[in-house]
């Protein structure tokens, strides 16, 4: 068990820009999320994938936002001309049933200026 | 919507007694509690399910009040390692998804 995994830990990018995280989930896991957490606040839910499909996506999140899970393995999200609204540490989240609990990457933060 | 947590931050002296409450306005099918270190993944602590299950360290001991959508996380005889802050995560059950919805989280600081 080497946890769970994501690349890279800090991105810094121009606004406009795209930019991809990527996360490795627990090999046996197959419920994967994707939160947004900024300063001084809790996790913010993005997305769920059980195995490879996407079965609940965050209201709050536009279509700018693209995640993907292509065999329910890793897991990668995409951001489409960043805005500075969207500095933050991204954080991704395995489990296998919710009665167990998840558990967290380091996740990636990210910066735009 | 979000869980309401409180105390908002509390400072305590290697082995004392803390208690941090967290509340919904939305039936609850499971609480999570979660510890945080600066610049560190969240790391789970304690589940508690509709019904009275509960699974987590044997050294953290939690409530859940199912009719009150209230949850209370317990630390006792704290420890400088005890510092972070906490986030409960509420999941209500609609969907299958277990989607957590996280409070504001609580500083917890432990001084020797």
């Amino acid at each position: 068990d080497t946890g769970v995994s994501q690349n890279p830990r800090h991105k810094i990018t121009k606004r406009g820009q795209n930019v991809t995280f990527r996360c490795d989930p627990i090999s046996e896991h197959n419920r994967l999320y994707w939160y947004r957490q900024t300063l001084g606040q809790g996790p913010e839910f993005l997305t769920y994938f059980q195995n490879e499909a996407q079965l609940e996506k965050s209201r709050l999140l536009s279509d700018r936002f693209s995640a993907e899970r292509p065999k329910g393995s890793f897991s990668t999200l995409e951001i489409q001309r960043t805005e500075q609204g969207d500095s933050a540490m991204y954080l991704c989240a395995s489990g296998v049933m919710t009665n167990y609990g998840y558990t967290f990457g380091s996740g990636t933060r990210l910066t735009v200026v | 919507q979000q869980p309401v947590q409180s105390p908002q931050a509390v400072i305590l002296r290697e082995g004392e007694d803390a208690v941090i409450n967290c509340s919904s306005s939305k039936a609850l099918y499971s609480v999570h509690w979660y510890r945080q270190k600066h610049g560190e993944a969240p790391v789970f602590l304690m589940i508690l399910l509709k019904g009275g299950e509960q699974k987590g360290h044997e050294k953290i001991s939690a409530s859940f009040n199912e009719k009150k959508q209230q949850s209370s996380l317990y630390l006792t005889a704290s420890q400088l390692s005890y510092s972070g802050t906490y986030f409960c995560g509420t999941e209500d059950g609609s969907s299958n998804t277990g989607k957590l919805i996280f409070g504001q989280g609580t500083t917890l600081q432990v001084k020797p």
